[in-house]
């Protein structure tokens, strides 16, 4: 049981390029989130989904978008980088809403990108 | 607009003793109050959540507190250890927000020997 695994670990791009950051979690868990930290921060939402199909945007969605084809891929793909995208980006997933259980987000790793 | 606030980026406690960790929040939709640890190079690791119906959650030696008129949560941690020596969040959540987590922005934690 892997949990929730990122690719890349590292990452470096130059302004303009686009890259998609993969996630995949082996939990058969119907919520995926993907947030980003910068440095002194707080973790901030940039999408979320609640199942197969379906996404919505979180707190910093511009300059990103997702799909989730799968229950277990939630792939976030960045089109055109900014050097104000260099961050950390971790993928997490959910079976429920913690407001109901006491179930709670498992996180990956993470992936550190430089834009520059 | 920061809903969630940690005032303190650092800690530092000797072994043994007691940790306090600080969290202030401004939403009063707010109802699931979560604390995750984070190691270096590591996603964050959930460690202990409250519900707004309850005012005290403990687990072994960590123990989260809430004063909702006060719009505040601690987490003690007593004894401190070594391993304790982490990030942690803080993090709330409302429970029609399909568990969208807002993050504090992390108190840093030492414990030194």
């Amino acid at each position: 049981n892997a949990g929730v695994t990122q690719t890349p670990k590292f990452r470096i791009l130059k302004i303009g390029q686009s890259m998609t950051l993969q996630c995949t979690q082996d939990m058969n868990h119907n919520y995926m989130y993907w947030y980003r930290q910068d440095p002194g921060m707080g973790l901030k939402l940039i999408y979320y989904s609640v199942g197969a199909g379906i996404t919505d945007k979180g707190e910093v969605p511009n300059g990103y978008n997702v799909s989730r084809s799968t229950t277990e891929d939630f792939p976030l793909r960045l089109e055109l980088a900014a050097p104000s995208q260099t961050s950390v980006y971790f993928c997490a997933s959910s079976s429920q809403p913690s407001g109901i259980s006491t179930d709670t987000q498992y996180f990956g790793p993470g992936t550190r990108l430089t834009v520059l | 607009d920061q809903q969630v606030k940690q005032n303190s980026p650092s800690l530092s406690v000797q072994e043994g003793r007691i940790s306090i960790l600080n969290c202030d929040y401004t939403n009063s939709m707010f109802d699931y109050f979560l604390w995750y640890k984070k190691y270096p190079a590591e996603g964050p690791t959930f460690l202990i959540s409250i519900s707004s119906i309850k005012d005290k959650n403990e687990d072994g030696r960590f123990t989260v507190f809430l004063n909702k008129s006060a719009k505040h949560l601690s987490l003690h941690i007593v004894p401190s250890q070594p391993g304790d020596s982490a990030v942690y969040f803080c993090a709330a959540e409302g429970l029609m927000r399909a568990q969208k987590l807002v993050f504090g922005q992390g108190t840093r934690l030492t414990i030194n020997p």
